[in-house]
């Protein structure tokens, strides 16, 4: 159990859909990741926040939309996505962006 | 070429065996990571280290600032440690991470 979980998952979305990944700590942290792992390539940042705040973009197409409520969730609203977008998509947590960070088991995304 | 660099890409082993994973890259940096991801995704923090050398159970790190190198090493090797073994550096921002592509390790039993 690492304190940081996922739902949904697995998703499967027509490139019409409009859908939310949802992330939940309960670690007590301030910063919370998004991450994209696409097949046989590198983990890419894709957002971060501290405290709420959005810190990081990392050049994301807008149709991800990425809301912190509080401290301990995080979304990344999905609409409009393509194909190339399916992926696994990791959620991390750390007490703060120099600390080690924790991940939740993941999103596997297919658009179709 | 990749800032994060790591070799094998690929290693299979025997159960018992004494295990190495590279790690190199090109760039300044504040800390690095290990990583282990399993089948399904997900991802567990397995060391986190700016210098010398960290012990956990029968997993050491070593990293070198000075050659830009790091090694993971697995001592008495278990098929439960097959997965995919990853090193990111914190470059810059120490916010961001740069990904190694990750090393696939199957251990046979």
């Amino acid at each position: 159990e690492t304190g940081v979980t996922q739902t949904p998952r697995h998703l499967v979305m027509g490139m019409t859909n409009k859908k939310s990944l949802k992330c939940e700590q309960h670690l007590g942290h301030n910063a919370m990741y998004w991450y994209k792992q696409s097949a046989k390539k590198p983990l890419e940042l894709m957002f971060v926040y501290n405290f709420k705040e959005q810190t990081e973009n990392n050049s994301v197409p807008s149709r991800f939309s990425p809301e912190c409520p509080n401290s301990s969730h995080l979304f990344l609203h999905l609409h409009t996505l393509q194909p190339e977008d399916s992926a696994l998509y990791l959620c991390a947590s750390s007490q703060d962006p120099l600390w080690e960070q924790y991940f939740g088991p993941g999103t596997r995304l297919t658009v179709t | 070429k990749n800032e994060v660099e790591q070799s094998p890409q690929n290693l299979t082993a025997q159960e018992g065996e004494f295990i190495t994973i590279n790690c190199s890259y090109s760039v300044g940096i504040s800390a690095l990571h290990w990583l282990q991801q399993h089948p399904g995704g997900g991802i567990v923090s397995l060391f986190m280290l700016s210098s010398g050398k960290k012990k956990h159970g029968r997993l050491i790190a070593t990293i070198n600032i000075q050659e830009k190198h790091s090694s993971l090493h697995i001592t008495a090797s278990h098929p439960r440690d097959s997965a995919v073994y990853i090193c990111a550096v914190e470059t810059g921002s120490a916010r961001q991470l740069t990904f190694g592509s990750g090393t696939q390790l199957t251990v046979l039993p």
